[in-house]
């Protein structure tokens, strides 16, 4: 069973910023917050991760509350090209099993 | 920048047929993973693969698909037969450190059964 909840859809208007909320409010100590994007037909795209720090890289950053019950990813300056569905993943740290459990995730639409 | 590669990228077949998919990991990256993408959900683990060994394959339905990693490099993944419900997308994922490492997918390859 996927361990977060984020919204089914979204819009955002193309050149403003995306604000991408994920909550995780059963998330354990040693369990990161995982985001991956998937643009339609290709294979998931890695985007950032993070523990209880905030996050930032060259495509987006990572905002986790001091409590780690939710995050939010931000696309500073959404492209047309950001249109994908966004998965947010509760991932433990350790331990041989690793695979990642992807929910339904969020369709981001990029508005022109 | 290094990829994840996979073949074929589209399979047609029909029922009851025998089909494979290959997939070369990242240079270096010692565990491997194969999922399964049906249409409108999000991507479920098959196997992992840590070297040539495998790690976890739980999920596998395996009466009719394996897997493996011979020289712990590149994989196959094989359906014999193949049944319209395993119409997906098979994709691969590597990743360098193990445990908890970060997973780099490749293109996936799409399988109709028909």
């Amino acid at each position: 069973d996927a361990k977060t909840t984020q919204p089914p859809s979204m819009d955002c208007a193309e050149g403003r910023a995306a604000n991408l909320p994920c909550n995780h409010s059963t998330i354990s100590g040693n369990e990161y917050v995982y985001w991956y994007r998937q643009i339609h037909s290709q294979g998931p795209q890695y985007i950032i991760h993070g523990l209880k720090n905030n996050e930032t890289n060259e495509m987006a950053s990572l905002i986790i509350t001091e409590d780690r019950k939710s995050s939010t990813l931000i696309l500073p300056h959404a492209t047309l090209r950001d249109t994908a569905v966004y998965y947010c993943i509760v991932r433990p740290q350790g331990g041989g099993a690793d695979g990642l459990t992807f929910g339904k995730g969020t369709h981001l639409i990029i508005q022109p | 920048e290094a990829e994840v590669a996979q073949s074929p990228r589209y399979k047609i077949t029909e029922k009851s047929q025998a089909v494979a998919f290959w997939c070369d990991p990242i240079s270096g990256h010692a565990t491997l993973y194969w999922y399964r993408q049906i249409l409108g959900q999000g991507p479920e683990l098959l196997v992992q693969f840590q070297d040539e060994s495998v790690v976890d394959d739980s999920q596998l339905p395996k009466d009719r698909f394996s897997a493996e990693r011979l020289k712990g490099v590149d994989s196959t993944l094989k359906i014999q037969p193949a049944e319209l419900g395993d119409s997906a997308m098979y994709l691969c994922a590597s990743s360098l450190a193990f445990p908890s490492g970060t997973q780099y997918f490749g293109p996936g390859t799409r399988l109709l059964v028909l």
